[in-house]
């Protein structure tokens, strides 16, 4: 069974600052790890996701994360965030087989002030 | 194509009260997950399709919730006898065959039980 810890439920930061929002997982078998943003009443929305490969992974929105398989972490990052990425933010992890289900985090609210 | 499609989007029953979700997936797409989230907290895991078959529930879901995919293609949740901790966002998401390591997903059906 796969597990997720979001290790921050809240992120204040102001804007153009650089922010840090961090996961870690654990799993007993190989994994593909996503990041999601939720805006309110919204659905999720994928931002990015680490298949194989390069370990440092771009998204979409200036997002990027960073897959550490030694620290089990998958820290996603932004050099510069703006008002417009105020939301939730969710890490998943699902076992790279056909069809297994995402397992999510708690989610971290990030929190964007000019 | 239109993404993954839930409707309604809201629903506030009495307890007690049956009520009934639809998804309809990307149209290529012949995995269908639902998942519940509640105030708070990540998305939780229900159940998947993969085309009719539902291949596997989680413990979350209990006796009174029942999910279908008929035809393979739209899938319905009903809650029966609704009681106020069903009160949720219940979330649909749709991945494809081929190298569906995404899911995507709907905007979700919010339920309120008064």
């Amino acid at each position: 069974a796969q597990s997720v810890t979001q290790l921050d439920s809240q992120v204040p930061v102001f804007e153009e600052a650089p922010v840090e929002l961090r996961c870690n997982y654990s799993s007993s078998v190989s994994v593909y790890l996503f990041w999601y943003v939720q805006y309110p009443n919204q659905g999720l929305q994928l931002l990015l996701k680490y298949l194989s490969g390069s370990t440092l992974v771009k998204g979409i929105n200036g997002f990027e994360a960073e897959f550490n398989k030694s620290q089990t972490s998958f820290h996603l990052r932004k050099p510069s965030v703006h008002i417009s990425d105020t939301a939730e933010y969710f890490c998943a992890v699902r076992a790279n087989q056909a069809g297994t289900a995402l397992i999510f985090g708690k989610g971290t609210t990030l929190s964007v002030s000019s | 194509d239109t993404g993954v499609s839930q409707d309604p989007r809201h629903k506030i029953t009495k307890r007690g009260q049956n009520v009934t979700f639809r998804c309809d997936p990307i149209s290529e797409h012949n995995r269908l997950y639902w998942y519940r989230q509640t105030l708070g907290q990540g998305p939780e895991f229900l159940t998947y399709f993969q085309n009719e078959a539902q291949l596997e529930k989680s413990r979350l879901l209990s006796d009174r919730f029942s999910a279908e995919r008929p035809k393979g293609s739209f899938s319905t949740l009903e809650i029966q006898r609704t009681e106020q901790g069903d009160s949720a966002m219940y979330l649909c998401a749709s991945s494809a065959r081929q190298g569906g390591t995404e899911a995507f997903f709907g905007q979700g059906t919010r339920l309120t039980v008064v």
